[in-house]
């Protein structure tokens, strides 16, 4: 399986300030996701990202809030802009992976980052 | 996707057998059922997925009943480990594997 490391682990943020999150997998995978999962909550695709095009939103997440970079096949940014208490959550990397045994397609997910918007 | 439904919470003694069951009522025939869990500060990981068929993996086994409307996933001797939330997701086969959408999940408490 793919091993998938996020940077940071944790933050605490202030409010109207941006952070950018790391996302390094020790494969070559066309297509990395983005989640984010709030206090409480359960987890929420915010975009895909292909090498070499635009990330691809899904409803409710916009660009200029969430810019994603994806410069090579084995790394992405996700950056969180203009932070507000509400940005607070956990945002999880995943990558499309085979499992090991039975060869199904299957998603691998980072540790992922919590970050507390102050 | 389909719907699923799963109980909130559920308990369990170390040394058994955890039965979590989802119900999919509305699950199409092309679609795929999906098992991962969240163990605490953890990302999600796959435990086993099947279409009709019942499944045994390494950590599980997966009952998915003749209609396909309900299954249950069966973690044989549940070990304290095991403590984490259990999502169940139905998905069509051959669309794209990322784009997965998580419910609420059971929470499975393993105690001593």
């Amino acid at each position: 399986s793919a091993v998938i490391s996020q940077k940071p682990s944790r933050d605490i943020c202030q409010r109207g300030t941006s952070l950018t999150i790391q996302c390094q997998v020790d494969s070559q995978v066309t297509m990395m996701f983005w989640y984010r999962q709030q206090p409480g909550q359960s987890l929420t695709l915010i975009a895909t990202a292909n090498q070499g095009s635009e990330a691809t939103y899904e409803s409710g997440f916009v660009i200029d809030k969430f810019p994603i970079s994806r410069p090579n096949l084995t790394f992405s940014t996700l950056t969180v802009s203009n932070m507000s208490p509400e940005d607070s959550s956990i945002y999880l990397c995943s990558v499309e992976d085979r499992h090991g045994d039975s060869g199904a397609n299957v998603l691998t997910f980072g540790a992922g980052s919590r970050l507390t918007v102050l | 996707d389909a719907k699923t439904t799963q109980p909130p919470s559920m308990d369990c003694a170390e040394g058994r057998a955890a039965n979590l069951p989802c119900n999919h009522s509305t699950i199409s025939g092309n679609e795929y059922v999906y098992w991962y869990r969240q163990i605490h500060s953890q990302g999600p990981q796959y435990i086993i997925h099947g279409l009709k068929n019942n499944e045994t993996n390494e950590m599980a086994s997966l009952i998915i009943t003749e209609d396909r409307k309900s299954s249950t996933l069966i973690l044989p001797h549940a070990t304290l480990r095991d403590t984490a939330v259990y999502y169940c997701i139905v998905r069509p086969y051959g669309t794209s594997y990322g784009k997965l959408t998580f419910g609420q999940g059971t929470i499975l408490t393993v105690h001593p």
